[in-house]
């Protein structure tokens, strides 16, 4: 079974410019949850889609939103990017959503570093 | 979600077998303990998850005592390619994944 794909693996855009960033999951995962990753800050939640709804954010301004599609693919979007907004940023799938059971996992695609200049 | 803590870094020879401690006084009744494994630029990979007493895969071997305040993640004769950070999780992901363990195996 073919893990998390996550596109573009990189991308360098400019102050003020927006990006859009693509995330697989797993097939048959209907959740999909996105992360921000800098070394001063770790590993940071942003938000989790399943079924096409949010069903959790976290603590980022609304320049950063996402969706998810029928298939389950999910996009997230950042706008008027900021030097601090460049990153690695994770996708990650479930067949399950979070806080659904005891024993979650999630599978983590391999990222998107994006860069700010 | 349970805070949890755990050494910042440690380090290691090949061959050896490392242990690495979490704690999370505050684990709720029904959470499970996990642990992932992430190389730089790659994201977190799921290495095992448990509830109590002892678990082992292909991979690595979980320790719960009774109390569960604490887990052990053990892996044994470790190779350079177990480098990397090692987080440790109690209850459901929830945002936090806190700093990690950084091992770093020599030769």
């Amino acid at each position: 079974k073919a893990g998390v794909t996550q596109t573009p693996r990189y991308l360098i855009k400019t102050r003020g410019q927006q990006v859009t960033l693509s995330c697989s999951p797993i097939s048959g995962h209907r959740s999909v949850s996105w992360y921000q990753q800098t070394p001063g800050q770790g590993l940071q939640f942003l938000f989790e889609y399943f079924s096409e709804t949010q069903r959790n954010k976290g603590n980022f301004p609304g320049r950063f939103s996402g969706r998810q599609f029928s298939n389950s693919r999910s996009e997230m979007n950042v706008s008027t990017l900021e030097l601090g907004d460049s990153a690695l940023y994770l996708c990650a799938s479930s067949s399950t959503p979070q806080k659904s059971q005891r024993n979650y996992e999630q599978y983590f695609g391999p990222g998107t570093r994006l860069t700010v200049t | 979600l349970a805070k949890t803590t755990q050494p910042i870094s440690m380090d290691s020879y090949e061959g050896q077998e490392v242990n690495i401690t979490c704690s999370h006084n505050n684990i709720a009744t029904n959470d499970y303990i996990t642990w992932y494994q992430q190389f730089p630029s790659q994201g977190p990979r799921f290495i095992i998850q448990g509830y109590k007493t002892k678990v082992t895969n292909e991979v690595a071997s979980l320790f719960i005592p009774a109390d569960r305040k604490s887990s052990t993640l053990s892996l044994p004769r470790v190779s350079l390619s177990d480098t990397a950070v090692y987080y440790c999780l109690a209850g459901r992901i929830d945002m936090r994944f806190g700093a990690g363990t950084r091992l770093t195996v020599k030769p």
